[in-house]
Formats: C-alpha cells, sequence, structure tokens
C-alpha cells in the first residue's frame, strides 16, 4: 500500500545532541513538506522539497536542515538539540497543490 | 498573502447531533481549499477539498463542507456525529498555482456520549 513513512515516532534525547528524523514516502511524489505542530498553534511549515536536490526552507526559522538525495527520502536533522526543539514533526507529500497532502504519523521530539 | 481562521478552538456535541465546524480564509486570488482530520497520536488525514465547481464537497465519513466565495468560508458539516469523531479538524487553503498550503489552527470536535 502507498503511504509515507516517519521514524522514530517518539524520541527523547539530550541537550546537544545530533539527531536524524527520517520520512519516506513510496507514492512517487516530487513535492515534500516538514511541518512542525504544537498545541494551540498552527501547522508551521519549515521545509520544503519540489523535487531531487531541490531544498527550500520554509515560513517558520529553524535550526535544522534538510536533504533531498531521492525522490522518496526527505530526512530532517538537528545538529545540535535544544529544549526549544521539543515538538511533533510532521512530514508530508503531495503530487500537487490541487491534490492535498499525505502525511506521515509524526514524530514526537523530546529534548530534555 | 493567504490566510486561514477557524473561528472555534473546541466544539462540544452530543452523538447524533449534527455539528459545523467553521472556517474562514483569506486570499487575493483563487484558491483550493482543504479539511484534515488528526486522531490522537496520528498524522493528518485528508477529508475533502474543494477545487472548482459544485460549492457543496462530500468527504469520507458522512462529512461534507460547502464553500462560500462571498464570505470566503468554507464550513464542515456533519448531519450526525459519532463517538469516533473525536479528534482535530484542520481548515487549509492554496492559492493556485502556489505549492504551499496554509493551516488553521484546528478545532477540536469532542463527541459526547
Amino acid at each position: 500500500e502507498a503511504d509515507i513513512y516517519q521514524t522514530p515516532r517518539y524520541l527523547v534525547i539530550g541537550t546537544g545532541k545530533k539527531i536524524t528524523l527520517e520520512c519516506s514516502q513510496t507514492m512517487g511524489h516530487d513535492k515534500m513538506y516538514w511541518y512542525q505542530q504544537d498545541p494551540g498553534m498552527e501547522l508551521h511549515l519549515i521545509h520544503y522539497s519540489y523535487g531531487v536536490n531541490s531544498t527550500e526552507k520554509g515560513d517558520l526559522s529553524s535550526e535544522s536542515t534538510v536533504s533531498r538525495i531521492r525522490t522518496e527520502h526527505f530526512p530532517l536533522t538537528l545538529e545540535s538539540a535544544r529544549p526549544s526543539h521539543t515538538s511533533q514533526y510532521l512530514c508530508a507529500s503531495s503530487p500537487g497543490s490541487n491534490y492535498g497532502y499525505t502525511f506521515g504519523s509524526g514524530t514526537r521530539l523530546t529534548v530534555v | 498573502a493567504q490566510s486561514v481562521t477557524q473561528l472555534d478552538s473546541q466544539v462540544p456535541v452530543f452523538e447524533e447531533a449534527p455539528v459545523e465546524l467553521r472556517c474562514n480564509y483569506s486570499s487575493s486570488v483563487s484558491v483550493y481549499l482543504f479539511w484534515y482530520v488528526q486522531y490522537p497520536n496520528q498524522g493528518l488525514q485528508l477529508l475533502l477539498k474543494y477545487l472548482s465547481g459544485s460549492t457543496l464537497v462530500k468527504g469520507i465519513n458522512g462529512f461534507e463542507a460547502e464553500f462560500n466565495k462571498s464570505q470566503t468560508s468554507f464550513h464542515l458539516r456533519k448531519p450526525s456525529v459519532h463517538i469516533s469523531d473525536t479528534a482535530e479538524y484542520f481548515c487549509a487553503v492554496s492559492e493556485r498555482g502556489y505549492q504551499k498550503v496554509t493551516f488553521g489552527i484546528g478545532t477540536k470536535l469532542q463527541v459526547i456520549p
């Protein structure tokens, strides 16, 4: 079944650690996105990609980085995690703006 | 720039009663409109979308939404809710030809037995 997968689902790490949140999709979508979700607030776009070797920063300033070496894979990396990075991170993909997004189940990150 | 306002942060409703979740948007150009549902500890799932044509759009799980251009609204409705509809619902807008989507802050629907 075509889908979008995020790992890990939950992660608790110490301050200063480097982490990578994984996102993979099997639908062949060109467009992929990373959103940050906090309770009571709108989803904030932090990174997006419209294809291989194409990445852009989103509306919300973020200390993370992304890469898009393969169509199906869009990992997000934090070089040095801080408590302010504690949040839920959602990955999404889409074939085009009129299709809507398919979301992964999210990674809930806690930095202690 | 586009924006989305969800007027209610929480909506409690008794089981089998009707419900309406309100959404207004702002944009200077034509838009696509979406409703997503998020169950606890899951990602968002597309409920329905309006692209063009008929202003009444039907989606999954018995939900429907009506696009009103003059009022710039896209309210979500269900004639009879079930306990399993308890979730958070997000309205979203995308300007035509523009790939990014703007989401509202969400409305928590609590269905009371």
